[in-house]
């Protein structure tokens, strides 16, 4: 069980704006800056948001990402086929030192 | 263009020992530290641990202490994951990723292309 908590599913149809949450706690989430990872099928996970709401070069700015108190967001806005993955939500721990993955969320365009 | 190019699928015995390496290229290894995460079939993302190689510094999950080694070779720009005492659960692909020194861990911006290790009998 993952100590940032995402929804398993999430979907949508073409065009819609859709937010996958995620969850976590004052040691992490609350403390340090979360990154989200887009894995599109048989690949290796990309980086997606960082900082909390930083876009790398390339990334499309239909995808933003915000971060209030112990819980952030991922939003995807004009949704397309393309956007099927999975994504997931990562942050440090203080308490853990470890570096935290949510359990991802599968996205599907309708 | 930076890139991580990791070692080919391995498969191995339970009880046994797996090393797999990720050679990065088109950057400044030593810029940067280099993590390990796993994914088991079907399942999510797990962090293992992560090296600075200007430093030769690692710290690891607390999952994976005593159980995996990170270590780095500045000379060849490559790192390596061993993970030893292998058991079944530890089937899943491994991958490198380059990982920001200037915020806290979790910022990987480039990955390899993942190493499926089978652990079977």
């Amino acid at each position: 069980q993952s100590v940032l908590t995402q929804p398993p599913s999430a979907s949508g149809t073409p065009g819609q704006r859709v937010t996958i949450s995620c969850s976590g706690s004052s040691s992490n989430i609350g403390t340090n800056t979360v990154n989200w990872y887009q894995q599109l099928p048989g690949t290796a996970p990309k980086l997606l948001i960082y900082t909390n709401n930083q876009r790398p070069s390339g990334v499309p700015d239909r995808f933003s990402g915000s971060k209030s108190g112990t819980s952030a967001s991922l939003a995807i806005s004009g949704l397309q086929s393309g956007d099927e993955a999975v994504y997931y939500c990562a942050a440090w721990d203080d308490s853990l030192n470890d570096v935290l993955f949510g359990g991802g969320t599968k996205l599907t365009v309708l | 263009q930076v890139q991580l190019v990791q070692s080919g699928a391995e498969v191995k015995k339970p009880g046994s020992s797996v090393k797999v390496s990720c050679k990065a290229s088109g950057g400044t290894f030593s810029s940067y530290a280099i993590s390990w995460v796993r994914q088991a079939p079907g399942q999510g993302l797990e962090w293992m641990g992560r090296i600075i190689p200007i430093l030769g510094v690692a710290n690891y999950a607390q999952k994976f202490q005593g159980r995996v080694t990170i270590t780095a070779d500045k000379s060849t720009s490559t790192a390596y994951m061993e993970l030893s005492s292998l058991r079944s659960e530890d089937t899943a692909v491994y991958y490198c990723a380059r990982d920001s020194l200037t915020v806290a861990p979790g910022h990987f911006d480039y990955w390899g292309q993942g190493t499926l290790v089978t652990v079977s009998s």
